[in-house]
């Protein structure tokens, strides 16, 4: 089956412009989740959907980002406008659910990220 | 709340040396425990898993132990490989909370020849 792609790669872009981040999960996969790294540091939680709801955006740093999901199917990440401290990578993941404790875990499979420096 | 640490890197070593990279947890619920490891340009991929206590993930010649008494999930390997160099994650993730994993700051592993 096809993994998690995500793209652009890379985007370079200067302060105050706006950028567009998509990510196509895994054909089935429900779960789609947002996480960022910046700087060498960890990786952290931006936000998960399940198909087109947004079921946690608990980690979105502000609301210069809007994630979408429209259709349950890919998901787009926007900042707007973006900011030197936005740069970093961008990861998106999906899963089917799993069970719970004892049993299998939620098992994530990530794309390969989109990094974006921000000038 | 929940948190993951992992000891700093780089870490260098020489190939055929024995690796440990460290990692504790700290979870308000019972958590499933991760490795995820990034080869140089490229993903996230999964290493390896453990589910409940005790339980030993491997793969690759790579092994942790989910131990619950000392919070702890290291991660080993007996001989590495210069192919083995690559950043490596722990992350936990809490059952019920909607899948999302939260992870360790990263370490980066570089083997010499």
């Amino acid at each position: 089956e096809a993994g998690v792609t995500q793209f652009p790669s890379h985007s370079v872009i200067e302060k105050g412009q706006t950028v567009t981040l998509r990510c196509d999960p895994i054909s089935g996969h429900d779960n789609l989740y947002w996480y960022r790294r910046v700087m060498g540091k960890e990786i952290k939680f931006l936000l998960h959907f399940v198909k087109e709801s947004k079921q946690d955006e608990s980690g979105m740093p502000n609301n210069r980002f809007l994630a979408e999901r429209t259709g349950g199917t890919y998901s787009t990440l926007k900042v707007q406008p973006a900011e030197l401290e936005d740069s970093g990578v961008y990861f998106c993941a999906s899963s089917k659910f799993g069970g719970g404790p004892g049993g299998g875990a939620n098992v994530l499979t990530f794309g390969a990220g989109s990094r974006l420096t921000v000038l | 709340g929940n948190s993951v640490t992992q000891m700093e890197g780089p870490v260098t070593l020489s190939e055929e040396a024995f690796l440990t990279i460290n990692c504790t947890y700290t979870a308000t619920g019972y958590p499933s425990l991760f490795w995820y490891v990034q080869y140089p340009g490229e993903g996230l991929q999964l290493l390896l898993k453990a589910t409940k206590a005790d339980d030993k993930g491997s793969n690759k010649g790579f092994e942790a132990t989910y131990r619950k008494e000392t919070t702890s999930f290291h991660l080993e390997k007996g001989s590495v490989q210069v192919s083995d160099s690559a950043v490596y994650f722990c992350a936990l993730q809490i059952y019920n909370q909607g899948g999302k994993l939260i992870f360790g700051q990263g370490t980066e592993l570089s083997v010499k020849p």
